[in-house]
């Protein structure tokens, strides 16, 4: 199984700011990385796919990178809807797996 | 607008079955574009992948749940199923039912239902 390492586990953040989560796979995964937003009690949120895409009707302050083993989610000038876990998903073959998530807080 | 809605017993006994259906409005599951599955998530833990099916009924599982998982299409309801046996209290979790896209780029879960908490007592 391919294992998915995101950094941090959380994250503090003000309105405004700019942040960025890691993720790591234990192979390489070529491109085939997602990235989900979720809030309390609700399903996750596709946001990027294929590392970089973003997904339609998702705000362009998200963004995404990376290739092989190590991908970034950015999110320019944090929004208050913004606070939430963050997770990333590989594709690259099955079992499809997560990291374990990033909760991003207010500071 | 695509939906997906989860149902199902809320609790279920130990070493007995979870059954749980996906209905889908919006979109027909016989597409052949497009992949169904079923991902769960233990209160306040991480997400989970359990399986999926394609149109033509090729399924693929989980090999921690292969054992024990069955999901399967009903085109004439447009819903499709999970069963999980021998359940224990590590399979409480809130499980969700989701839309698979898949193209030259990428694979992704890019619909969801809103989730359905499974308890199962200790």
């Amino acid at each position: 199984d391919i294992q998915m390492t995101q950094s941090p586990s959380s994250l503090s953040a003000s309105v405004g700011d700019r942040v960025t989560i890691t993720c790591r796979a234990s192979q390489s995964i070529n491109t085939y990385l997602n990235w989900y937003q979720q809030k309390p009690g609700k399903a996750p949120k596709l946001l990027i796919y294929a590392a970089s895409s973003l997904q339609s009707g998702v705000p362009s302050r998200f963004s995404g990178s990376g290739s092989g083993t190590d991908f970034t989610l950015t999110i320019n000038s944090l929004q208050p809807e913004d606070f939430a876990t963050y997770y990333c998903q590989q594709s690259y073959s099955t079992p499809i797996t997560f990291g374990q998530g990033t909760r991003l807080e207010t500071k | 607008q695509l939906q997906l809605q989860e149902s199902g017993p809320g609790l279920v006994k130990p070493s007995e079955t979870l059954s749980l259906t996906c209905t889908v409005s919006g979109a027909s599951i016989s597409s052949n574009i497009y992949y169904w599955g079923w991902i769960r998530q233990p209160p306040g833990e991480g997400l989970e992948w359990i399986g999926s099916i394609f149109y033509s009924g090729t399924t693929y599982y989980s090999p921690s749940l292969k054992s024990r998982v069955t999901i399967s299409l009903d085109t004439s309801k447009n819903h499709f199923s999970l069963k999980l046996s021998s359940v224990t209290a590590a399979d409480t979790a809130i499980y969700y039912c989701a839309r698979l896209t898949e193209d030259s780029i990428s694979s992704r879960w890019d619909y969801w239902g809103q989730g359905t908490l499974v308890t199962v007592p200790s």
